[in-house]
Parts: structure tokens; sequence; C-alpha cells
């Protein structure tokens, strides 16, 4: 069956980096784009950009543009988000999600999802 | 940015009634080139990621009850429960998926009267 395994919770210092990973099993990686979707307690859920797997392309919210760096290892079926000059405000669960197919809309609708990444910017 | 908002907010509802949320784009989410709405539903339970139950505004997810429902076209939408069960008790969310940025509504709590 398709599952997203997320790495575990991170606590960070304002200013750091943050770098969560994604597993894909059960589906060929290179098949589906990979999203990333943030969500802050209490708050509604923000996408923050996708990733094709196949290529390496990636695209992003202008919000976060600059801040923001999708990856992949192909090679292991993982996806990467790695999030810069973190502050205060970034705190919030960190999901991957598996949308799309290459070739088509990188705009899509989110069928499988993982469990989830806390990610405590506090200082 | 395309802004979703949902309503009501939070809707309390007998078992076995119906439920009804509403979400309205602020422009048409209508994608002529495949003549669908980009439009989804997901439900969120405590503690879980946000299951998706509904795609192209009316197209049921595989293995989602059929008492779960989506309609509307262009800006407006609805997602019906037709008969609400103790397990429906989640938070609901629409996501436009018409262009960049995709959003999200901010969530209708459904609670069980």
């Amino acid at each position: 069956q398709v599952q997203l395994v997320q790495s575990g919770a991170e606590v960070k210092k304002p200013g750091a980096s943050v770098k969560l990973s994604c597993k894909a099993s059960g589906y060929t990686f290179t098949n589906y784009y990979i999203n990333w979707v943030r969500q802050a307690t209490g708050q509604r859920l923000e996408w923050m950009g996708w990733m094709d797997p196949n290529s390496g392309d990636a695209g992003y919210a202008q919000k976060f543009q600059g801040g923001i760096t999708l990856t992949r290892n192909t090679s292991i079926r993982t996806a990467y988000m790695e999030l810069s000059s973190l502050r205060s405000d970034d705190t919030a669960v960190y999901y991957c999600a598996r949308g799309g197919v290459p070739g088509s809309s990188a705009w899509n609708y989110f069928d499988y999802w993982g469990q989830g990444a806390l990610v405590t910017v506090s200082s | 940015d395309i802004v979703m908002t949902q309503s009501p907010d939070s809707l309390a509802v007998s078992l076995g009634e119906r439920a009804t949320i509403h979400c309205k784009s602020s422009q048409s989410v209508f994608y002529s080139s495949n003549n669908k709405n980009q439009l989804a539903w997901y439900q969120q339970k405590p503690g879980q990621p946000p299951k998706l139950l509904i795609y192209w505004a009316s197209i049921r997810e595989s293995g989602v009850p059929d008492r779960f429902s989506g309609s509307g076209s262009g800006t407006d939408f609805s997602l019906t429960i037709s008969s609400l069960q103790a397990e429906d008790v989640a938070v609901y969310y629409c996501q436009q998926f018409y262009n960049t940025p995709q959003t999200f509504g901010q969530g209708t709590k459904v609670e069980i009267k």
C-alpha cells in the first residue's frame, strides 16, 4: 500500500535551518509529484511547494521563495524539504503529500499524506 | 491568491442527520481545458494528517463512504454528509488546485449534537 513516512520532530533556534525527509513506498516514486504542506496549531493548511521526483524540478509558493528547497534521492525513494532562516512563526506540523502525475499540471489534489513532522522554533 | 472561505466555522449535527459544509472561492476554479472544477475536500481528525474525500468537486475517492458527496461549480461548492456517524467528527477543509499557490479553506469543525 502507498505510504509516505516522514522523519521525526525537530526543535530549532531562530535563524537555523531544518531539513525534513519523506520516504515513499508502495508505488513508483518518480511517477507522482511530492508536495509539502504545513499547518500551524489551529490554522488552515498552507501549501509550500511541489517537486517532480523524476526531473528534480520544483515550484514554490511565493511566500517561501528563497527560503525553501525541495530535493530528492531517487535511489532511496525519499523527498526532502529544507527551510532556512527559521522564525517562531514557522512552528508547525509539516506534511509531505502525493500529488499529480509529472507531465500534467503540478497543481493537484493530494491523495496520500505523510504522518507529519512537528517543527518547533524557539530560543 | 485565491481565497477559500468555508461556512460555517463549526457545525453540530445529531447522529443520522445531514451535515452540509459550504466553500466559496474568490474566483472561479473551473478549468475549461479539462472541463473540471479544481476543488477537493479533506477530512482531518485530531493528530492525523488530512484524508482526501472528494476531488474535482464531486468525485468520491476510493474507499470513502457514499454518505459523503460533493457538489457545486465555479465559485460555490458544498460537501454533504447524508447521515452523520460518530466517526465523522473531524475538521473538513476545501482546497483549490486551479492555480498557484494552492490554497485551503479555514476549516469547518463537525461535532455531534
